[in-house]
């Protein structure tokens, strides 16, 4: 099955900084999504993005699919950006999303 | 509007015992999901039903009983509760024609004592 691997595991920001979050996937996929867990637990949908370029206000995400690669861009990072940055992928006809291991992000003021 | 619900939030209970969890969701999709949160963040999909009909099924213990009466609800039925069930389980759903995004629900908080 399809093997997700997100980098970097932790990062510290100051606030008003950018960062690149990594998500490599072993096999082609026909989903890809992006979420983030805040502190309160909700896992809250950022991107659904099996392939190009989406932006939602400072977010952004980029799917090269033949490359087997996602990115997340958060820029001008605010404190209420903190908590795990996860990845999940899926491929074949049962949308079993593969969840990465996640990116915990800390924004400090 | 919550688009998929579960309930309850926060579930503690003894060792030994059963218990439910209850997944709804109002979004007119036609298949629903169950994961589980470890205690390591790690997120690991159970079950899914499309219009009823089981489609995945991890290696789970049989102790855990998905129940699918109509599309809309999913319910998570778990038998002689035992430490290491001690997780956050998170109902999702979504169309599954075209793999389209899965929209989670809140998380269920379940403590074994």
């Amino acid at each position: 099955g399809i093997q997700v691997e997100q980098s970097p595991p932790d990062l510290i920001l100051q606030e008003g900084a950018n960062s690149t979050l990594r998500c490599n996937f072993s096999d082609s996929v026909n989903n890809l999504q992006w979420f983030h867990q805040n502190p309160w637990g909700q896992l809250i949908n950022l991107f659904y993005i099996p392939s190009g370029t989406k932006q939602n206000g400072r977010l952004s995400a980029t799917t090269v699919a033949t490359e087997r690669y996602s990115l997340l861009y958060i820029s001008s990072s605010q404190t209420t950006d903190s908590g795990v940055y996860f990845c999940a992928a899926a491929g074949g006809a049962t949308n079993k999303l593969i969840f990465g291991t996640g990116t915990l992000l800390a924004v400090q003021p | 509007d919550t688009a998929v619900s579960q309930t309850p939030k926060y579930l503690v209970t003894q060792m030994g015992n059963d218990k439910s969890i209850k997944c709804e969701q109002n979004l007119g999709h036609d298949t629903m999901y169950w994961y589980k949160q470890d205690s390591k963040k790690f997120l690991k999909i159970m079950f899914s039903y499309n219009n009823k009909e089981l489609i995945i099924n991890e290696t789970v213990p049989n102790r855990f009983s998905p129940k699918s009466p109509d599309k809309a609800h999913l319910n998570l039925h778990i038998n002689s509760l035992e430490l290491g069930d001690s997780a956050v389980y998170f109902c999702a759903s979504s169309q599954l024609y075209g793999n389209q995004p899965q929209h989670f629900g809140d998380g269920t908080r379940l403590s074994i004592l």
